[in-house]
């Protein structure tokens, strides 16, 4: 386990559903992170939570809401997603330092498939 | 831009051989370089990273990486691989942003099969 939780880990939606994908690190870290892996694509990084304040959004379709009420969680809320949505969503945490060499710890991920 | 470079989609290996599983980088400035495995249906473990120092670093399960600056490389390596050891492997480097948060640059990562 590398104290970072994700739920749930499986979730099959219709285009038209709301659903959300929640995480929760144990860590004491002050950064959070979602991103995207799909089956023919590198890791995509969605969104970037730096101090519960978002300081990434990497051209993400507004179709994903993300929301980090604390630096503990961390949501992504779903809405009249696509089938090609369809892949794993990762989060992961890091404590933040001046230099960027702090590595990252991730969740088992949420696997999403979009009837 | 940063950017990482993973030659090869696949590495083959019989079971007690070395191992080497291949990366490049394109940086501006000192480089962090990092390793992740990801087992079928799992997250993504961290194995290791270079941040300055000597330039043979070791992680877990017994793996090791080579920093060289002048071939810009960051090979994972292994004297001995295991079975277990499929996975998928992902080579990162290290992007500084604002409000000092970073983000990972991935490589298209390396599916290693080691057979028995």
């Amino acid at each position: 386990e590398t104290g970072v939780t994700q739920t749930p880990r499986h979730l099959v939606m219709g285009m038209t559903n709301k659903k959300s994908l929640k995480c929760e690190q144990h860590l004491g870290h002050n950064a959070m992170y979602w991103y995207k892996q799909s089956a023919k694509k590198p890791l995509e990084l969605m969104f970037v939570y730096s101090l519960e304040e978002r300081v990434e959004n990497n051209s993400v379709p507004s179709r994903f809401s993300p929301e980090c009420p604390n630096s503990s969680h961390l949501f992504l809320h779903l809405h009249t997603l696509q089938p090609e949505d369809s892949a794993l969503y990762l989060c992961a945490s890091s404590q933040l330092s001046g230099q960027g060499y702090n590595e990252q710890f991730f969740g088992p991920g949420t696997r999403l498939t979009v009837l | 831009a940063q950017s990482v470079a993973q030659p090869e989609d696949q590495v083959n290996v019989a079971e007690g051989n070395p191992l080497t599983v291949k990366c490049t980088y394109s940086v501006s400035g000192n480089p962090y370089l990092f390793w992740y495995v990801q087992y079928p249906n799992r997250g993504l473990q961290f194995l290791l990273k270079y941040i300055t120092g000597d330039n043979l670093v070791k992680g877990s399960y017994g793996f090791e990486a080579e920093f060289n600056k002048s071939q810009t490389s960051f090979h994972l390596k292994k004297p001995s691989a295991l079975v277990s050891d499929s996975a998928l492997y992902f080579c990162a480097v290290s992007q500084l942003r604002r409000n000092s948060s970073y983000k990972l640059i991935f490589g298209s990562g390396t599916r290693l099969l080691v057979r028995p």
